[in-house]
């Protein structure tokens, strides 16, 4: 059982839908992420949110938008989207700046949601 | 910009034996933490090791083991008694001190036989 909770599972969207995917923490962490994950290629962070402000935003296209209502939930708004989004994409929590003489959270990701855009 | 490098897209191993994995990283900041996580078909990121770069001894988690050698800037991953659960793809990754943000490597997909 993981402590983030990724949905749908997998997804298909036509080039003029509009759909959202959601993940859910219960890990008490203050930060959430989105990551891109596509084939042969490093994950790609897309968007940092701690303690519900976006706190980076790796120039992401405006067809993705994200929402974060609170420190548990984390929405990633998809509309107008191109074939090329086609991707896993994972999000995951943590806790944020902790000390750099402590130890640091590292990232737990949720199971992802396969997106495929026709 | 910091990157990582991880030159093997595919390795295979046979069960009980000893497999490393190679992880290289390219920074300019001198206090940074390294992991790596496991990717099984479920999909879910898994984290399986982290590595402190203030500290100078080698990580280690059950039959998982680092050996990071700062001034190479190199982090592999050594599996020892691999077994079949293990089979999945592996990704280095690198986030610098008092920052959250990781930089993966593009993986590897490790195959254990019997």
């Amino acid at each position: 059982e993981t402590g983030v909770t990724q949905t749908p599972r997998h997804l298909v969207m036509g080039m003029t839908n509009k759909k959202s995917l959601k993940c859910e923490q219960h890990l008490g962490h203050n930060a959430m992420y989105w990551y891109k994950q596509s084939a042969k290629k490093p994950l790609e962070l897309m968007f940092v949110y701690s303690l519900e402000e976006r706190v980076e935003n790796n120039s992401v296209p405006s067809r993705f938008s994200p929402e974060c209502p609170n420190s548990s939930h984390l929405f990633l708004h998809l509309h107008t989207l191109q074939p090329e989004d086609s991707a896993l994409y994972l999000c995951a929590s943590s806790q944020y700046r902790v000390p750099l003489s402590s130890y640091n959270s590292p990232l737990h990701f949720g199971n992802g949601t396969r997106l495929t855009v026709t | 910009a910091q990157t990582v490098t991880q030159s093997q897209p595919e390795m295979s191993v046979q069960e009980a034996e000893t497999v490393t994995l190679s992880c290289t990283y390219d920074t300019s900041e001198s206090d940074y933490y390294l992991f790596w996580y496991k990717q099984p078909p479920s999909r879910q990121m898994i984290l399986v090791i982290r590595q402190e770069a203030y500290k100078q001894q080698n990580a280690t988690e059950n039959r998982f083991s680092v050996n990071f050698q700062k001034a190479a800037k190199s982090f592999s991953l050594k599996i020892s008694d691999s077994q079949l659960g293990d089979a999945a793809m592996y990704f280095c990754a690198y986030r610098p001190g008092t920052a959250s943000k990781l930089t993966f490597g593009t993986g590897t997909r490790l195959q254990v036989t019997l």
